[in-house]
């Protein structure tokens, strides 16, 4: 079946640091990619997307690529601030009804 | 804002008596899901709808089921509450021209 791998948390850094979170995959077919947001107490943002190999998705200062030859779909952000800190969900959605899969999530704190 | 409302948001109960969730959307979106978010496991699905009356089972579905007789609503019910379906439970609607989910604002359930 289908899953997602991604880094355990939590993460803490310096704000303007350089942020990776890891993600990676299995799936049959051709899925497409996700990275979520959750802010404390609040539901889930859709951050970005990527939809076939090679895609970039960006917001926000944010970016990943689908990586289909490594099955991977990393998050990046060049310089994070404070703000930032949430815990961010990596997912594919596939299969009738494209439903999604989950990573457990990564904590990000970012401190001053 | 995708226009999704959930009902109740907070909600206590106890063991073995029945609870029914409400997910309200208002536009009109075909396809509507049932997670649960709990530590360690990210979301799962638990149902999904693309239809009125038109439902199927995801990942973690025992225990639960749902209905949909109107295109804005879809209910989650659990006949018979459990410990362990303690739990933070989203809705989700996908858009599907741009093959993307979008997230209510939770209900929290605790079953003592």
């Amino acid at each position: 079946g289908n899953s997602v791998t991604q880094m355990e948390g939590p993460v803490t850094l310096s704000e303007e640091a350089f942020l990776t979170i890891n993600c990676t995959y299995t799936a049959t077919g051709y899925p497409s990619l996700f990275w979520y947001v959750q802010y404390p107490g609040e539901g889930l943002q859709l951050l970005l997307k990527a939809t076939k190999a090679d895609d970039k998705g960006s917001n926000k200062g944010f970016e990943a690529t689908y990586r289909k030859e490594t099955t991977s779909f990393h998050l990046e952000k060049g310089s994070v601030q404070v703000s930032d800190s949430a815990v961010y969900f990596c997912a594919l959605g596939a299969g009738g009804g494209n439903k999604l899969t989950f990573g457990t999530g990564t904590q990000l704190k970012v401190e001053l | 804002d995708a226009g999704i409302t959930q009902s109740p948001r907070h909600k206590v109960t106890e063991t073995g008596t029945p609870v029914t969730l409400r997910c309200h959307q208002t536009e009109n979106h075909r396809y509507m899901y049932w997670y649960r978010q709990d530590p360690g496991h990210g979301l799962r699905l638990i149902h999904y709808s693309y239809g009125v009356k038109d439902t199927d089972k995801g990942e973690v579905s025992d225990g639960y089921s749902v209905s949909r007789s109107k295109t804005e609503d879809f209910l989650l019910t659990l006949e018979s509450a459990t410990s362990s379906q303690t739990s933070v439970y989203f809705c989700a609607i996908r858009d599907r021209e741009y093959n993307e989910q979008f997230f209510g604002p939770g209900t929290r359930l605790t079953v003592l």
